[in-house]
């Protein structure tokens, strides 16, 4: 089934430094969203990109979109400890016939203060 | 949790025990979802409800019910039959648009 796999597992940087995750995904998608979940929480919507869209900003927060590669990419600018969390990618299955989403297993971020 | 209430935060279940978690919006959703994550793991669909009275199985629904009799609620009862129910059990609603909202999640324990 698709999934969406999130690359690096974990990924620890000192604070100030820039995070970089990866999403790589399997078929054609309508857009992805990434999400935020802080440890023993629900996870919080951080950002929907479109697959027509390539880039899209959202204060420290850059997603790139590669339909062609089937990937994107979460970029964290000037990282904090409050970043700290696991992040998720989520793609839908439209494929399918049904209105759902496929969630990756998540890059646990650490940032070090 | 931006208009979802999950309860309670906390649940243990005994073996053979059935167990009801509530989930409860107030937003006028029309799309709900249920959700299991084991530790270390991404999240798995179990049900999902498009609309009143009608939901989908999802990847992982044997052991599982639920409900739709209200829009504002979507009940999910973990049965004596899922033989491995400890996890982190999310609701969800959907907009299209905007993504998911998130409960803050119940964390089911079998004693």
């Amino acid at each position: 089934s698709q999934q969406g796999e999130e690359d690096p597992q974990a990924l620890s940087i000192q604070e100030g430094e820039n995070a970089t995750m990866n999403c790589s995904y399997k078929t054609s998608i309508n857009n992805l969203q990434w999400y935020r979940q802080n440890s023993g929480r629900g996870l919080v919507h951080l950002i929907l990109i479109r697959s027509n869209e390539r880039e899209k900003h959202s204060g420290r927060l850059r997603v790139t979109l590669d339909t062609s590669k089937k990937s994107s990419s979460l970029l964290i600018t000037a990282s904090r400890a409050a970043d700290t969390a696991s992040y998720f990618c989520a793609t839908d299955a439209r494929a399918s016939g049904t209105y759902k989403y496929i969630f990756g297993t998540g890059t646990r971020l650490k940032v070090l203060a | 949790d931006g208009g979802i209430t999950q309860s309670p935060k906390y649940l243990f279940r005994k073996e053979g025990q059935n167990v009801t978690l509530s989930c409860e919006q107030n937003l006028n959703h029309d799309a709900m979802y249920w959700y299991r994550q084991d530790p270390g793991q991404g999240l798995r669909l179990i049900y999902y409800s498009q609309i009143v009275n009608d939901f989908q199985k999802g990847d992982i629904a044997e052991g599982y019910s639920v409900s739709r009799e209200k829009k504002e609620s979507f009940p999910l009862t973990v049965t004596s039959a899922q033989k491995n129910p400890t996890a982190f059990y999310l609701c969800a609603m959907y907009r299209s648009g905007y993504g998911y909202t998130f409960g803050s999640g119940t964390r089911l324990t079998v004693v």
